[in-house]
């Protein structure tokens, strides 16, 4: 059974960036789409942009356009996120999240908290 | 982009009791629509895709339905653990994908 192992919380200043990773552990992405998703406190879901790795290009929310970049690493099996010119509106818990079929999300990382806070 | 709209915001059952929720698309989206639950400090799950299909592992007691634009998610006997926040997303036109704002099922 494929897992999705992220990395540990992050603290960053207004304006800086971000770059978190999504390990499969078990398994590798070929039968995957990978995308992530965001949460911020208290409130819900907000697909941020996604990418099939063994394509290798990425399509983003309109909303993060230019400020985000999502890539992936076939022979690691590591799909990464980076978010640029951080707001304090970006403090959330971003979630790296897995689809096999179709753009429904089979399966979920724990998540990684981003603060945003100088 | 399609708006995917979820009523009630909150939603007060007993246990036992049946639960209804519903999500409505701005426009069309076929059966592409999928439900999640998200307990507090957890990743969502995912129960219910094409609209009416249970994830593995999912209790039959969960069931969707619907296509085009309205849908509903029927919990037919909230057990305890079944408080929890429900989402709802839509899949047919992306990107984007989009969710709902969600249901809160809360104890009666």
């Amino acid at each position: 059974q494929v897992q999705l192992v992220q990395s540990g919380a992050e603290v960053k200043k207004p304006g800086s960036s971000v770059k978190v990773s999504c390990k499969a552990s078990g398994g590798t992405f070929s039968s995957y789409a990978i995308s992530w998703v965001r949460q911020a406190p208290g409130q819900g879901l907000e697909w941020m942009g996604g990418i099939i790795p063994i394509f290798g290009t990425a399509n983003y929310a309109q909303k993060f356009q230019g400020r985000v970049t999502i890539t992936a690493d076939e022979s690691t099996s590591t799909a990464y996120m980076e978010l640029s010119s951080l707001r304090s509106e970006d403090t959330a818990v971003y979630y790296c999240v897995a689809a096999a079929g179709n753009w429904y999300f089979d399966l979920w990382g724990r998540g990684t908290l981003v603060t945003v806070s100088s | 982009e399609i708006v995917m709209t979820q009523s009630p915001a909150t939603l007060s059952v007993s246990p036992g009791e049946r639960a209804t929720l519903s999500c409505r698309a701005s426009q069309s989206v076929s059966s592409n629509l999928a439900w999640y639950q998200q307990k507090p400090g957890q990743a969502p799950r995912l129960l219910i895709y094409g609209a009416s299909t249970r994830a593995t592992g999912i209790p039959a007691r969960f069931s969707g339905s619907g296509s085009g634009t309205e849908f509903t998610l029927t919990i037919s006997s909230l057990q305890s653990e079944d408080f929890a926040v429900y989402y709802c997303q839509q899949y047919n036109n992306w990107p984007p994908v989009t969710f709902g704002g969600g249901t809160k099922v809360e104890i009666k």
